[in-house]
């Protein structure tokens, strides 16, 4: 178990609908970290936020959005949903202070967009 | 453009020998590289992680080399279990702008023949 929780596990639904992923991070963590994840894919980075903030965006459509909360969880945002964000998505932290850091990694959210 | 990569899709090895994973990366300023084990349904877990100024790290069964020259990494887990077939992932970070977001590799799936 590494600390990172996430909910809902899985989530069915349909083309243009709208969705919210949500992730706590491990305590103290104050870095979170979205990543996309399609069949036969790495993982993709997708947004940063760290402590409320938004540090960084990877390969994240204008149709995703996401938000880091002052009590740390996070929620990512996902509208107007196509097949092809059908994928796990996963939520990462980190302690975030100094360079680099190990992400720590939820279980994910298995999106299916039918 | 992958800027990591993982060549071999999959690596099957008998009980008891090496297994040698291989990563490939094409951005030199990577400074830090992380090695991650996903089971079915699970998030990846952190297993071990070389900083770019090391050419060798180990962790018990697990030693992640480093060849920036060449820009390779490989891990090696000797003796090779059953409980270590798994996806293996390749990450590589850029603490570049206070960002640390990993880029990640598609994944080798080891598969330990008892």
């Amino acid at each position: 178990d590494s600390g990172v929780t996430q909910t809902p596990k899985h989530l069915i639904t349909a083309t243009g609908q709208r969705v919210t992923l949500r992730c706590s991070p491990r305590s103290g963590d104050l870095s979170v970290y979205w990543y996309q994840q399609s069949l036969d894919q790495g993982l993709q980075f997708l947004i940063q936020y760290y402590n409320g903030e938004e540090r960084a965006k990877g390969n994240i459509l204008e149709r995703f959005s996401a938000q880091q909360f002052p009590d740390l969880h996070s929620e990512l945002n996902l509208s107007s949903l196509e097949l092809g964000d059908s994928a796990l998505y996963f939520c990462a932290s980190s302690v975030a202070g100094r360079g680099v850091e190990t992400q720590y990694f939820g279980p994910g959210t298995r999106l299916l967009v039918l | 453009d992958q800027q990591v990569k993982q060549n071999s899709p999959s690596l099957s090895v008998q009980e008891g020998r090496i297994s040698i994973l291989n990563c490939d990366y094409t951005n030199s300023m990577f400074d830090y590289f992380l090695w991650y084990k996903k089971y079915p349904a699970e998030g990846p877990t952190f297993l071990i992680s070389i900083s770019s100024i090391k050419d060798k790290n180990e962790d018990g069964r697990f030693t992640v080399f480093l060849n920036k020259s060449a820009k390779h990494l490989s891990l090696h887990i000797v003796p090779s279990q059953p409980g270590d077939s798994a996806v293996y992932f390749c990450a590589a970070g850029l603490a570049g702008a206070g960002s640390y977001q990993l880029t990640f590799g598609k994944g080798t799936k080891l598969s330990v023949i008892p």
